[in-house]
């Protein structure tokens, strides 16, 4: 089945120490996002990819990178993780306004400590 | 900036009755989407209302879609206990070739035997 698939699910790092998520796709789908929910609260978009072009939200905090190397991946590199960076970690997917359907497909979400 | 607003926050209902949730967003769109969240876990796609006056039903939600007035309704009939989750509105605001979703602060609903 074609899906968005997040890695890891759960993931532990120190407090400064850089860590990595990982969201692959089998869509084919054109833009990539990743999304940021803290306890209780609504996700945040952080950024997105469509293709190669990269979109930082204004509000966005420079810890926070993003890679897509190919059409099928897309990382999210938090440099120097704080405490407040502890979250659920979403990634979601989408065709693009020029291919018709701009629906967005999320995968099962990481979920990040930060100790 | 487009501001979406969910009320209530929190929901605690009984079995077998009925209730709403309101969506209001402050800027036209004409896409809103409606998702579930279960404790942990990522966002499930419940409704995508398209245009003005669009109404959807699955099972014991309903939702509905009023763009003049800027309103969603996510409806509930007969509530059973697994219906209880955290329950999303997000509205489509378009960015260039792609699209950006705003969300709603969520709904918290909690269904009592």
């Amino acid at each position: 089945d074609a899906m968005v698939i997040q890695n890891p699910r759960y993931q532990v790092t120190q407090f400064g120490k850089p860590v990595t998520l990982s969201c692959s796709q089998t869509l084919n789908h054109n833009v990539m996002y990743w999304y940021q929910q803290k306890s209780s609260q609504a996700p945040k978009l952080l950024f997105h990819y469509y293709d190669k072009d990269f979109n930082n939200e204004a509000d966005t905090p420079d810890n926070f990178q993003s890679r897509r190397p190919n059409t099928s991946f897309c990382f999210l590199d938090i440099r120097s993780p704080g405490l407040g960076d502890a979250a659920m970690y979403l990634c979601a997917t989408s065709r693009g306004l020029a291919r018709g359907s701009r629906e967005q497909f999320f995968g099962p979400g990481t979920r990040l400590t930060v100790l | 900036e487009l501001k979406v607003e969910q009320n209530p926050l929190f929901l605690s209902m009984q079995e077998g009755k009925n209730y709403t949730i309101y969506c209001n967003y402050s800027t036209t769109s004409d896409r809103l989407y409606w998702y579930r969240q279960d404790p942990g876990k990522s966002l499930e796609s419940l409704f995508v209302l398209l245009s003005n006056g669009a109404v959807k039903q699955e099972g014991r939600l309903m939702a509905s879609l009023d763009t003049k007035a800027r309103l969603s309704t996510l409806h509930i009939t007969a509530a059973v206990h697994d219906l209880s989750a955290t329950y999303f509105c997000a509205v489509d605001m378009r960015r260039g070739g792609s699209e950006k979703l705003v969300f709603g602060k969520g709904t918290k609903l909690t269904v009592n035997p």
